[in-house]
């Protein structure tokens, strides 16, 4: 099975920071990554798929960039609405795998 | 408007069985697959389930193959879970979710299991 590791697990940053969270995984997947933002008591939302795909209705500072093994999602300006946690989720083979997630808080 | 909306959670003891609803409206049920994702309480997101849109193929996570079973009916637009030989382990909100590009684009609110004697 491909593992997932994400980093960092926690981050606390201020409003206008631009914040990077990086998902590696152990063998290349291409381009099949997805980053999801879950606040708390909701469902997850997806933010990009195909690895740097904007999902419809997501804002632009969310984006996404790699392929392979390594991959990140990046704020270019926190807003104080994006404090959540971030997974992001491979897919290969008929499996699907989600990270352990990057808790971002507001500072 | 895409929805999806579960139902058939609840509390079961050790070894019991569940079957879980997800109704979907607002898309061509057929036309894409669906699947159920979970989360335990406090914990992470993993992956259980995944329906191919016609229903002839189905893919599961190690943890559940040979306990779980996910069907559809295309004719109702429903996606089910069927769950057995439940463990504690299976404590968790069970979301299903429309897939978009191998990622899940739109999810339900959530349906709560709960396995304890």
């Amino acid at each position: 099975d491909i593992q997932m590791t994400q980093s960092p697990s926690t981050l606390s940053a201020s409003v206008g920071d631009r914040v990077t969270i990086t998902c590696r995984a152990s063998q290349s997947i291409g381009s099949w990554l997805a980053w999801y933002q879950q606040k708390a008591g909701k469902a997850p939302n997806l933010l990009i798929y195909k690895a740097s795909s904007l999902r419809g209705g997501v804002p632009s500072r969310f984006s996404g960039t790699g392929s392979g093994t390594e991959f990140t999602l990046t704020i270019s300006s926190l807003q104080p609405d994006d404090s959540a946690t971030y997974y992001c989720q491979l897919y290969n083979n008929y499996s699907w795998t989600f990270s352990q997630g990057t808790k971002v808080e507001i500072k | 408007e895409v929805q999806l909306v579960e139902s058939g959670g609840g509390l079961v003891q050790p070894g019991g069985s569940l079957r879980l609803s997800c109704a979907a409206s607002g898309f061509s049920f057929s036309s894409y697959t669906m699947s159920w994702v979970r989360q335990a309480p406090g914990k992470g997101l993993e992956w259980v389930s995944s329906s191919g849109g016609s229903g002839v193929t189905s893919y599961y996570a190690d943890s559940v193959k040979g306990r779980f079973t996910i069907s559809r009916d295309n004719s109702k637009n429903i996606l089910y879970l069927h769950m057995n030989s439940l463990r504690a382990g299976d404590t968790a909100i069970y979301y299903c979710a429309k897939d978009l590009e191998l990622g899940f684009e739109y999810w339900g609110q959530g349906t709560l299991a709960t396995v304890s004697s």
